[in-house]
């Protein structure tokens, strides 16, 4: 069945450097655009990061733009998050999430992972 | 960025019921809205996109309408396995972002 799952969640201290991946299973992956959205304990959503099907774009909220860089490799249907520079505000579980429309598709999410835990702190 | 304004923030009430969260955008979106069904511990699913659509496989009982800055999002006769938090989220130009959450408990 169509899946994600996330890892490479962990305590991290502030400054410091962190990887997700996202490996997805069950559809077609090099199809469809990505995001990353996190939600910080007891908080609600925020979308993170995008990236087109091919990889060719890729959009950030501002409060990681210049620290945070998607990514995707089509061979390994994966997606990762590079987290740079963290800060205990960076505090979240974090989803990968399936946009639901195949190649043009940047607008929803249909398809979330379990989620992978990030702590920031000292 | 667009702000969304979602409220209530909570609810209660009882099984059958008919529940209405509201979400408003600070600028026009036209129909750009989807609706979220989040329960404890889990992750977020998607029940309506583009405002007024349902989702495949999400019960009749759910529904949405609006456009512009004003949307709505009903649970026609509310059941208990539809206790959760719910969120409104907008696209405008690859600007994401999510209402606050309204979250909807058993009375």
């Amino acid at each position: 069945q169509v899946q994600l799952v996330e890892s490479g969640g962990g305590v991290v201290q502030p400054g410091g450097s962190l990887r997700l991946s996202c490996a997805a299973s069950g559809f077609t992956f090099s199809s469809y655009g990505m995001h990353w959205v996190r939600q910080a304990p007891g908080k609600g959503l925020e979308w993170v990061a995008f990236i087109r099907y091919d990889g060719s774009n890729k959009y950030y909220a501002d409060s990681v733009k210049g620290r945070f860089t998607i990514s995707r490799d089509n061979s390994k249907n994966t997606l990762y998050l590079q987290m740079n520079s963290l800060r205990a505000e960076d505090t979240a579980v974090y989803y990968c999430a399936k946009d639901p429309t195949v190649t043009t598709g940047d607008d929803a999410f249909d398809i979330w992972g379990q989620g992978t835990m990030v702590t920031v702190s000292s | 960025d667009i702000q969304m304004t979602q409220s209530p923030s909570s609810l209660s009430a009882s099984v059958g019921d008919r529940v209405t969260i509201t979400c408003q955008a600070s600028q026009d979106i036209s129909n750009y809205l989807n609706w979220y069904q989040q329960k404890p511990g889990k992750a977020p699913k998607l029940l309506i996109y583009d405002a007024s659509n349902l989702e495949t496989g999400v019960p009749s009982r759910f529904s949405g309408s609006g456009s512009g800055t004003d949307f709505t999002f009903t649970i026609s006769s509310l059941q208990p396995e539809d206790i959760a938090t719910y969120y409104c989220q907008q696209y405008d130009n690859l600007r994401l972002t999510f209402g606050g959450g309204t979250k909807v408990e058993i009375k």
